[in-house]
């Protein structure tokens, strides 16, 4: 089964304490992404990656850094969270193929940065 | 500047009647459009996808269309069911050499009434 997986699936912590959220995909997929969910803003972008070693910004990247040291995983790091990036939190893996694009998403990760 | 818009936040449809769920954009240079199903509590479903050089996709009760030159496309979901009822987003990628950039728009909260 096509699987996107990240965990934690929620997550409180404190200003400035280091945390990453791990992700996974099956399916080979060579492009991956992380995004944020806010109320009236939608999804937004954080980073992306092509392929392993590949990673480029999106359209709200401060903050945050990311790996991508093997194909499947793709960790999302706050090197000192603050209370502004607190939020809903989904990768995704993709794919573009015959002329089609297709996009699986995560579960979610809810964090709360007090 | 938001590059892809979706103008109703809300809709509500009939059981077993259509559902069009409309979405703008302004960058003339992306490559491929999407839409998205979200219920509460769950990450974004893929639901179908669009090349640009195409102006009409069908995937079951799922269709979606291609203006170009108003660029504007739509979803028709035939016959709706309640099951249907979620947050649909639609997105636009731009594919430049390798690179993915996803824009999505705010969300349209589709509701299917029995």
């Amino acid at each position: 089964e096509a699987q996107v997986t990240q965990n934690p699936r929620y997550l409180i912590t404190v200003t400035g304490k280091k945390l990453t959220v791990t992700c996974s995909q099956n399916m080979n997929h060579e492009y991956m992404s992380w995004y944020r969910q806010d109320p009236g803003l939608g999804l937004r972008q954080i980073y992306y990656s092509m392929n392993v070693e590949v990673t480029d910004k999106g359209d709200v990247p401060e903050g945050y850094k990311v790996s991508r040291k093997e194909k499947r995983n793709f960790p999302l790091i706050l090197e000192s969270p603050s209370p502004n990036q607190t939020s809903l939190y989904f990768c995704a893996s993709s794919r573009i193929g015959a002329g089609a694009y297709e996009q699986y998403f995560g579960p979610g990760t809810r964090l709360t940065v007090t | 500047d938001q590059q892809v818009k979706q103008n109703s936040p809300s809709l509500s449809v009939q059981e077993g009647r259509i559902s069009i769920l409309n979405c703008d954009y302004t960058n003339s240079m992306f490559d491929y459009f999407l839409w998205y199903k979200k219920y509460p509590a769950e990450g974004p479903t893929f639901l179908i996808s669009i090349s640009s050089i195409k102006d009409k996709n069908e995937d079951g009760r799922f269709t979606v269309f291609l203006n170009k030159s108003a660029k504007h496309l739509s979803l028709h979901i035939v016959p709706s069911q309640p099951g249907d009822s979620a947050v649909y987003f639609c997105a636009a990628l731009r594919d430049q050499g390798g690179s993915e950039k996803l824009v999505f728009g705010k969300g349209t909260k589709l509701t299917v009434n029995p």
